[in-house]
């Protein structure tokens, strides 16, 4: 079993629709990563957490440090938002989720 | 503002030719990384190095060397090239390791071994 674990591992979207992408882990953590990865493959960094909630414009990344889970939700999709979304957890290392693929139609 | 610049872009390789990943950042980062995104992996880490003259291997360094002449440049070499080596290669770096540091991605470079 993967130590970090996203779900669903592919998304479709209406553009207009809430979107949840979510992210469970097993391993103790300082902090959560979520990241962007754009299809010509550049990886942003969207947030970084280690309780709480965080808010960035139509993006919210949420974490239970208790449940070991975390989510990043995008209000109002848009078609721009098509990308791979990576969740991170930093334990004794950054470990890596494999990525759920997002794709919003107009 | 560049961030983290990595290249090239793409290459194709022949099995067993060398090639050299060149990785450089501006923000002054003691921390860089690199590390490799197989279809359907997570990222996996190769190498780091926590400051100028100090490297680590990570989870997959075999087949790769790595060099930190200045706190600026972190080049990742492949000697004999191999086709497990196919995959995307992304540097990163960091102010610092700890919870609260952001860690910076460059572009990737796509590497072809036929």
């Amino acid at each position: 079993k993967n130590e970090v674990e996203q779900s669903p591992q592919n998304l479709t979207a209406q553009e207009g629709e809430f979107i949840t992408i979510n992210c469970s882990y097993s391993v103790g953590i300082s902090a959560l990563h979520w990241l962007q990865q754009h299809p010509g493959g550049g990886i942003v960094s969207l947030f970084m957490l280690s309780s709480g909630k965080k808010k960035h414009g139509r993006l919210i990344a949420t974490i239970n440090i208790q449940e070991k889970h975390s989510s990043l939700h995008i209000t109002a999709s848009h078609p721009r938002d098509s990308a791979v979304y990576i969740c991170a957890v930093k334990a004794d290392k950054l470990i890596f989720g494999t990525g759920t693929r997002l794709q919003v139609f107009p | 503002n560049a961030g983290v610049t990595q290249t090239p872009k793409f290459r194709i390789l022949k099995i067993g030719q060398s090639m050299t990943l060149q990785c450089t950042q501006d923000m002054n980062h003691n921390y860089m990384y690199w590390y490799r995104q197989d279809p359907g992996m997570g990222l996996k880490l190769i190498y780091y190095s926590v400051g100028a003259g100090i490297t680590d291997k990570g989870e997959v360094p075999n087949g790769y060397n790595v060099s930190r002449s200045t706190t600026e440049d972190f080049p990742l070499r492949l000697e004999l090239a191999a086709p497990s080596q196919t995959s995307v290669y992304f540097c990163a770096s960091s102010l610092g390791q700890g919870a609260g540091n952001t860690i910076y991605f460059g572009e990737g470079s796509w590497l072809t071994v036929v």
